[in-house]
């Protein structure tokens, strides 16, 4: 059974770096048959796509965010990771990691869900 | 890039059938046929139900069908169920640029 689980900090201030972490169980990272990402979800709102990475290091971003976001992979720890900087009251949001299918890049797994608040 | 428009809520009784749109451009939904629907409970993660317009991943009930038409796309739920009560969201692959962009949500309630 996959399991995806974020961690990192909970409560940023404005202006810091948001920086997460995906541990990924039960499957291999360095599988060429998917792709790892972060996607968000604003309290009450809907869902954002905010960027993926192949476990070769490519990586592609949501144009919105693409100048604040860099996304990583470490296939050693079986670990993926974002950092968004210079956040703001509008990046509040629940954070999920997920895997997605090189056939039809479907979000097939996700992880629980982490809540970032930014908030001086 | 704009969100793909989906209704804001949809509801039916047991065993009914319910059917949401999904509404992109030429750009999205009008060119790919990586369009997917996921489910999301309150406070949970979502679960893609549907992926590449009309296929069910392992698991999924064969009462969730999709299909589309031009750019327009659409999931429906037959012999609706107590726990179909949900939030959906659909998705489509947007070039090589913007990539993904989500639909605005619809609540389906039974």
């Amino acid at each position: 059974q996959l399991l995806l689980k974020e961690s990192g900090p909970g409560l940023l201030e404005p202006s810091e770096t948001l920086s997460l972490t995906c541990s990924v169980s039960g499957g291999s990272i360095g599988s060429s048959e998917y792709y790892w990402g972060w996607t968000r979800q604003p309290p009450g709102k809907g869902l954002e796509w905010i960027g993926t990475v192949y476990y070769s290091g490519n990586t592609f971003s949501n144009p919105s965010l693409r100048s604040r976001v860099t996304i990583s992979v470490d296939t050693s720890k079986n670990q993926f990771s974002l950092k968004l900087r210079s956040v703001t009251a509008a990046d509040t949001a629940v954070y999920y990691c997920v895997r997605q299918a090189t056939s039809g890049w479907p979000f097939d797994y996700w992880g629980q869900g982490t809540l970032v608040t930014v908030s001086s | 890039q704009s969100a793909l428009t989906q209704p804001a809520s949809v509801s039916g009784s047991p065993g009914q059938s319910v059917t949401i749109s999904c509404t992109g451009t030429s750009s999205d939904v009008g060119t790919y046929q990586f369009v997917s629907w996921y489910q999301q409970h309150p406070g949970k993660a979502p679960r893609l139900m549907i992926y590449e317009v009309n296929r069910r991943p392992s698991g999924i009930s064969n009462r969730f069908s999709g299909s589309k038409s031009g750019s327009t796309a659409s999931l429906t739920i037959s012999g609706l169920q107590t726990e179909d009560e949900a939030e959906y969201y659909c998705c489509s692959f947007a070039g090589s640029n913007i990539f993904y962009v989500f639909g605005t949500g619809t609540k389906v309630t039974v």
